[in-house]
C-alpha cells in the first residue's frame, strides 16, 4: 500500500528541539519532492518546507526559516523535519506530503506537536 | 510572496445544493492551482490540480475552473460526505507554496 506515516510529535518546551520523521512505503521515495505542511489549532493549512528528490534544494516558509531544517534519507525512505527554538505558535499538527508537480496527492495522517512549559 | 485570498470563509448549504468557492491570487499562477478537502482528524485530500484536472477517484460533481489569478471550485449536487473544509493551494514555484485561508462548508 502506498502511504506516508509521520512520527516524533509530542510535548516540547519553548526554546527546545524536536525531530519529526515521515516514512514512505509502497513507492519509490527518491523519485519525489517532499513537503511538510502544518495546521495550528483552529487555523488553516500552512506550507512549511519543501525538499528536492536528492536533497540538493530546500525551501522554507518565512515563519520557520532559520529554526526548522528539512532533510531526507532516501536509503531509509524517510523525510525529516528538525524543529529548533520552538515557540508557542509552532503548536500544530504536522503533515508530510508527497509532491507531483507541486500539487500534493499523498499525505500522512499527521503528528501533533505541542509547545508548552 | 504570493498571497491567496479564498472566499467565503464559511458557507452554509443543504444536500443537493450547488456550491462555489473562489480563490484569488496576488499574481499569475500559470495554472499551478490545486484544491483540497480536509476533515478533522484526517489527511487532506487532493481534489483538483492544474486548475481543472480532477484527481483519480474524485467524483465528477467536483470541478475546477479559472485562469491567471482567479479560480473557482464548484460542487454540484452537494452530498452528505462533502461537508468539510476546502483549501486552494498555489504551487507556481517549488520555492514557495501558499494555501488559501479555507472555506468551511456547513449544514444549513
Amino acid at each position: 500500500e502506498v502511504q506516508l506515516e509521520e512520527s516524533g510529535g509530542g510535548l516540547v518546551q519553548p526554546g527546545e528541539s524536536l525531530r519529526l520523521s515521515c516514512v514512505g512505503t509502497g513507492f519509490s521515495f527518491s523519485d519525489y519532492w517532499m513537503t511538510w505542511v502544518r495546521q495550528a489549532p483552529g487555523r488553516g493549512l500552512e506550507w512549511v518546507a519543501n525538499i528536492k528528490q536528492d536533497g540538493s534544494e530546500k525551501f522554507y516558509a518565512d515563519s520557520v526559516r532559520g529554526r526548522f531544517t528539512i532533510s531526507r534519507d532516501n536509503a531509509r525512505n524517510t523525510l525529516y523535519l528538525q524543529l529548533d527554538y520552538v515557540r508557542g505558535d509552532d503548536t500544530a499538527i504536522f503533515f508530510c506530503a508527497r509532491g507531483r508537480l507541486g500539487d500534493l496527492p499523498l499525505w500522512g495522517q499527521g503528528t501533533l506537536v505541542t509547545v508548552s512549559s | 510572496d504570493i498571497q491567496m485570498t479564498q472566499s467565503p470563509s464559511t458557507l452554509s448549504a443543504s444536500v443537493g445544493d450547488r456550491v462555489t468557492i473562489t480563490c484569488r491570487a496576488s499574481q499569475n499562477l500559470n495554472n499551478w492551482l490545486a484544491w483540497y478537502q480536509h476533515k478533522p482528524g484526517k489527511a487532506p485530500k487532493l481534489l483538483v490540480y492544474k486548475v481543472s484536472t480532477l484527481e483519480t477517484g474524485v467524483p465528477s460533481r467536483f470541478s475546477g475552473s479559472g485562469s491567471g489569478t482567479e479560480f473557482t471550485l464548484t460542487i454540484t449536487c452537494l452530498q452528505p460526505d462533502d461537508f468539510a473544509t476546502y483549501y486552494c493551494q498555489q504551487y507556481n514555484s517549488y520555492s514557495e507554496y501558499t494555501f488559501g485561508q479555507g472555506t468551511s462548508v456547513e449544514v444549513k
